[in-house]
C-alpha cells in the first residue's frame, strides 16, 4: 500500500514569494490534515478535510494561507505572500474516517525556508 | 476544545533501562482516542500505539506500552528496554471519535537514550 506522498520535499523562498505545497493521500481515506511544525515544536492542524469539504480550518491564516481539495483526493497548500514565521515543516497526513482506533498516516513533509 | 500536555522537554536514560513519557489530555468529548507517535531526526511521523477512552486494558505493542488513567486524564507511554534507536521526539495526540476527528497533538518529549 503506497503511503501519503508529498512534494517538494524542500523549498526556500525569499519572503513575499508564493509558494505552493501538494499532497495526495492514501487511497480511499477520506480525511486529510495539513499540519504546521515549527522547530522544536509540535504539529499545529491548519485544515482538516473530509472528502472536499473543509471540517476545520480555525487555525489557517486565511490572509495568507489557502488550501484546497478537489475532487476529495489530492490537495494543495498555498502561501501568498510568505512571511519569515513561516518557515516550518508543512506535514500532510489522511485517515480513514469513522473508525475510533484508526491512526493518521504522514507523509514525508515538506521544509519551507523563507529567507 | 482538546488540549494535550507534555511536560518534559527532553529526557535523557540509560541504553537497556525502561523510561515513562509523561502525557495528560483535556477534553469533553464522551469518547476518544489516544495515540502516541516517533519523530526521528529524519522527520516522518510514526504511529507506535493506540488507546480508547472505553478500552479496559492498557494498550500494548512490543516494547511499548501505554499506562492508561482515565480518571487522571493521562496517557504515559512506557518504552522498556530502550535502545539507541528509541532516541526521537515523541508526541502524544488525540482524537475524538466522533464529531470532525480533529486530531490534536502535545508539544512533544526529546529522548535521548545514553549507551
Amino acid at each position: 500500500e503506497a503511503g501519503v506522498a508529498q512534494s517538494p520535499r524542500y523549498k526556500i523562498i525569499e519572503k513575499r514569494q508564493s509558494v505552493a505545497f501538494w499532497c495526495n493521500p492514501i487511497s480511499g481515506h477520506a480525511t486529510l490534515y495539513w499540519y504546521q511544525q515549527i522547530l522544536g515544536q509540535g504539529p499545529k492542524l491548519l485544515i482538516q478535510f473530509q472528502n472536499n469539504g473543509v471540517v476545520d480550518d480555525s487555525q489557517l491564516p486565511k490572509d495568507r494561507f489557502s488550501a484546497e481539495r478537489l475532487k476529495g483526493v489530492d490537495s494543495t497548500l498555498k502561501i501568498q505572500p510568505a512571511k519569515l514565521e513561516d518557515s516550518a515543516v508543512y506535514l500532510c497526513a489522511s485517515s480513514s474516517p469513522g473508525t475510533p482506533n484508526t491512526e493518521a498516516f504522514f507523509g514525508q513533509g515538506t521544509r519551507l525556508t523563507v529567507v | 476544545a482538546q488540549k494535550i500536555t507534555q511536560t518534559q522537554p527532553g529526557m535523557f536514560v540509560q541504553e537497556k533501562e525502561a523510561v515513562t513519557l509523561d502525557c495528560t489530555y483535556d477534553t469533553s468529548d464522551p469518547s476518544y482516542g489516544l495515540f502516541w507517535y516517533k519523530q526521528p531526526s529524519s522527520g516522518e511521523m510514526i504511529f507506535l500505539i493506540y488507546q480508547g477512552s472505553y478500552d479496559q486494558q492498557n494498550a500494548t505493542e512490543g516494547r511499548y506500552s501505554l499506562n492508561f488513567q482515565k480518571a487522571r486524564k493521562s496517557a504515559n507511554l512506557v518504552i522498556s528496554a530502550s535502545q539507541l534507536g528509541d532516541s526521537a521526539m515523541y508526541f502524544c495526540a488525540m482524537k475524538s471519535d466522533f464529531g470532525n476527528e480533529k486530531l490534536t497533538f502535545g508539544t512533544g518529549t526529546r529522548l535521548t537514550i545514553i549507551p
